[in-house]
């Protein structure tokens, strides 16, 4: 069973285009979270979501706008792409408990702008 | 005050040598994770380490803690071709983890 399931797994689309990314966890975790991986290997963390809540917005464009309806679903919605939003976006999830907790991530999703 | 760095961006090994990445940050970290990500792949979680000085091994691979916990390190023994990817190390700070900038580990058999 995929603890952390992310779809699509590719996902090409023109400029100016909207498009959803999937996230499902299966392992109880209150805590979720999206990452952007750019061409050089950063990861850079986007939103963190605790129990349908938005925690943090590490100063993200507004046209990304996340949705959790409930605490195993966090779902991503990207508006009037641009080709800087080529990446690859993970999802991640972590279990209770503030400060000593790993996080589980999906397989990621490649995004390509073109 | 929250970036973590690692060095170096880049190593490229002969199978069997030794490979170590380190991780330094400016600010007292309360912990540190380490993470492989292969070609391709996700990040997936190795270990924690919490306390100062912390030493913990996993086979060929040694983890270190700083006295000072400003510090970690990831140490891999007689280097093999599956141990290629990227290594993170990364730490948390309450409702997020900051992921340190990388090593890029790339091995020759």
């Amino acid at each position: 069973d995929t603890a952390v399931s992310q779809t699509p797994k590719y996902l090409v689309t023109q400029m100016g285009n909207d498009k959803s990314i999937k996230c499902e966890q299966n392992l109880g975790h209150d805590t979720m979270y999206w990452y952007k991986q750019d061409s050089k290997k950063f990861l850079k963390i986007m939103f963190s979501y605790n129990n349908k809540e938005l925690i943090i917005n590490e100063t993200v464009p507004n046209r990304f706008s996340p949705k959790s309806p409930d605490k195993a679903h966090l779902n991503l919605h990207i508006n009037s792409l641009e080709l800087g939003d080529s990446a690859v976006y993970f999802c991640a999830s972590s279990p209770p408990g503030r400060l000593n907790t790993e996080a589980f991530f999906g397989q990621g999703t490649r995004l390509t702008v073109v | 005050g929250q970036q973590v760095m690692q060095i170096p961006q880049y190593q490229h090994v002969q199978e069997g040598e030794d490979f170590t990445t380190y991780c330094n940050s400016s600010t007292t970290l309360s912990n540190i994770q380490w993470y492989k990500q292969r070609p391709g792949g996700h990040p997936v979680f190795l270990i924690q380490l919490v306390k100062s000085g912390e030493v913990k091994k996993q086979k060929r691979l040694t983890f270190q803690f700083g006295e000072a916990k400003k510090n970690s390190s990831l140490h891999i023994t007689a280097t093999q071709t599956t141990d290629v990817g990227t290594y993170f190390c990364a730490r948390r700070n309450t409702d997020k983890l900051i992921f340190g900038t990388g090593t890029r580990l790339q091995v020759f058999p």
